[in-house]
C-alpha cells in the first residue's frame, strides 16, 4: 500500500533560520513525488514535481531533493511569509491517485 | 476568476439532511477528484472520475456519492449528513502534462451538528 509520513507535525523557526523538512514515502514504481504549499481556509497550491533518485527543484527559499525513500524540503533563511502547512505526496507509475501525507506546520517568527 | 471553483464555501447543516457540494472548472481537464481534509490527517481521496462516464471510488467512499454532469463539473452529494463528516472538501483536477500537478479549489467547510 502506498504511504507517505511526514514529519515534524509542526516546525518553528526565527526568521533567517534554514531548516529542512522530512517526507517518506512507499510506493510500487514512483511516477512522481511531490510538494504542495496550503495557506489556512485555502486549497494547497503546487511547489514542485520530482520523478527519479538524485533529482533536485528550487524556487526561491525552497529546494526539494529526492532518495529512494524520502525527499527533503530545505528552506533556507526562512521569512514570515513562508508560515504555511507543507504538503507531500506521490503517485505511482500507471496510477491515477495522488497520495498525500499530514503535512508539516512551518511557523516563521519575525 | 478561479480555475476551480467551489460552492458553498460554507455550510452548516443538521445530521440526517442530504448535502450537495458542487465543483467547476475552467482547465479544461478531464480528470477530477474529491478530497477531505481532517486535522492530523492530511488530504483522504473520496471520489475520482476521468470523464462523464467514469467514476471511481477512493479510500473513504462510504456515504458519499457523486456526479460528473460535464467534464467541468463534478458534484459531491452526502444523502444523510451525520457528524464525522464534518471537515474540509476540497475538488481539484489533475494536469497530465509533464508536472502532474493537482489544481485545488479554494475548500468547502463542511458542519454537521
Amino acid at each position: 500500500e502506498d504511504q507517505v509520513t511526514q514529519s515534524p507535525e509542526a516546525l518553528r523557526l526565527q526568521e533567517g533560520e534554514s531548516s529542512s523538512l522530512n517526507c517518506s514515502y512507499t510506493v510500487s514504481g514512483l511516477r512522481g513525488l511531490f510538494w504542495y504549499r496550503q495557506d489556512p481556509g485555502k486549497g494547497p497550491e503546487f511547489l514542485f514535481t520530482l520523478y527519479s533518485a538524485g533529482e533536485e527543484k528550487e524556487k526561491e527559499r525552497l529546494k526539494a531533493t529526492l532518495t529512494k525513500k524520502e525527499s527533503f524540503l530545505h528552506i533556507t533563511a526562512p521569512k514570515p511569509e513562508d508560515s504555511a502547512t507543507y504538503l507531500c505526496a506521490v503517485r505511482r507509475n500507471g496510477g491515477f491517485k495522488t497520495i498525500f501525507g499530514a503535512g508539516t506546520r512551518l511557523f516563521v517568527k519575525a | 476568476d478561479a480555475d476551480v471553483t467551489q460552492t458553498p464555501r460554507n455550510r452548516i447543516t443538521k445530521t440526517g439532511k442530504r448535502i450537495m457540494l458542487e465543483c467547476s472548472q475552467t482547465k479544461g481537464h478531464d480528470r477530477m477528484y474529491w478530497y477531505r481534509q481532517d486535522p492530523g490527517l492530511g488530504l483522504r481521496l473520496i471520489y475520482y472520475s476521468f470523464d462523464v462516464k467514469d467514476i471511481n471510488k477512493g479510500e473513504i467512499s462510504d456515504g458519499y456519492s457523486v456526479s460528473r454532469q460535464a467534464q467541468a463539473k463534478f458534484s459531491l452529494s452526502l444523502e444523510s449528513a451525520i457528524p464525522n463528516q464534518t471537515a474540509l472538501y476540497f475538488c481539484a483536477t489533475l494536469d497530465r502534462s509533464n508536472t502532474g500537478e493537482l489544481f485545488f479549489g479554494e475548500g468547502s467547510r463542511l458542519t454537521v451538528l
